[in-house]
């Protein structure tokens, strides 16, 4: 399966500020996506980031709070934006290898504390 | 609507015992997927088996089996001969058109 890392591993923000996770694999990937989990809770999707246009978000969530770029079919970003301290989560990226069979590999998570 | 319920929200054994895990879904779908995803208290979600509806053979690996009866709408996960590195807390998820997830049982093996 890809390898997939993510960056930082861990942050403490200050409320009103804006934080971006980085999440590199070492292959090409078909689908990329980006799920929070809450403190004691199970994952919830964010959105899945599509390489090459806008990201497909899930509802509750927005744009402007969660902006995400794909550039490539390596590498995505999100952005938490304004963040305020229920923002508090680990975030994972995820993905489908090209021809996977629906597998989603998780990477290692950012946990994130905010002040 | 896709919905996966793991009753079990902690359990806790003594080491070596056999445990089960409970995973039951619903879903409209003739056709998905079903999986078990471990995450060790680092964080990380580490994928374990996948098993598509069409496949009701149980599956062994190793101290792990997976027991799925499409007639119950079940797909749960036993540990035999736990061990303290088996604690973690356990998903179970179901794919159609995305991934939903239960909310997790919490393993705890007490030496």
């Amino acid at each position: 399966s890809a390898v997939i890392s993510q960056k930082p591993s861990r942050d403490i923000c200050q409320r009103g500020t804006s934080l971006t996770i980085q999440c590199q694999v070492d292959s090409q990937v078909t689908m990329m996506f980006w799920y929070r989990q809450q403190p004691g809770q199970s994952l919830t999707l964010i959105a899945t980031a599509n390489q090459g246009s806008e990201a497909t978000y899930e509802s509750g969530f927005v744009i402007d709070k969660f902006p995400i770029s794909r550039p490539n079919l390596t590498f995505s970003t999100l952005t938490v934006s304004n963040m305020s301290p229920e923002d508090s989560s680990i975030y994972l990226c995820s993905v489908e290898e090209k021809g996977a069979s629906d597998t989603q590999y998780f990477g290692p998570g950012t946990r994130l504390t905010v002040l | 609507a896709q919905k996966v319920t793991q009753a079990q929200t902690e359990i806790s054994v003594v080491e070596k015992e056999d445990v089960t895990l409970d995973c039951v879904y619903e879903t409209r779908d003739t056709t998905y997927y079903l999986f078990w995803y471990k995450q060790p208290p680092s964080g990380e979600l580490v994928f374990l088996i996948r098993r598509n509806s069409f496949d009701e053979q149980n599956e062994i690996s190793g101290r792990y089996s997976w027991n799925f009866q499409k007639s119950t709408s079940s797909f749960n996960f036993t540990i035999t001969a736990s061990q303290v590195v088996d604690s973690a807390v356990y998903f179970c998820a179901l794919r159609f058109s995305r991934l939903t997830f239960g909310e997790g049982t919490q393993l705890t093996v007490n030496p």
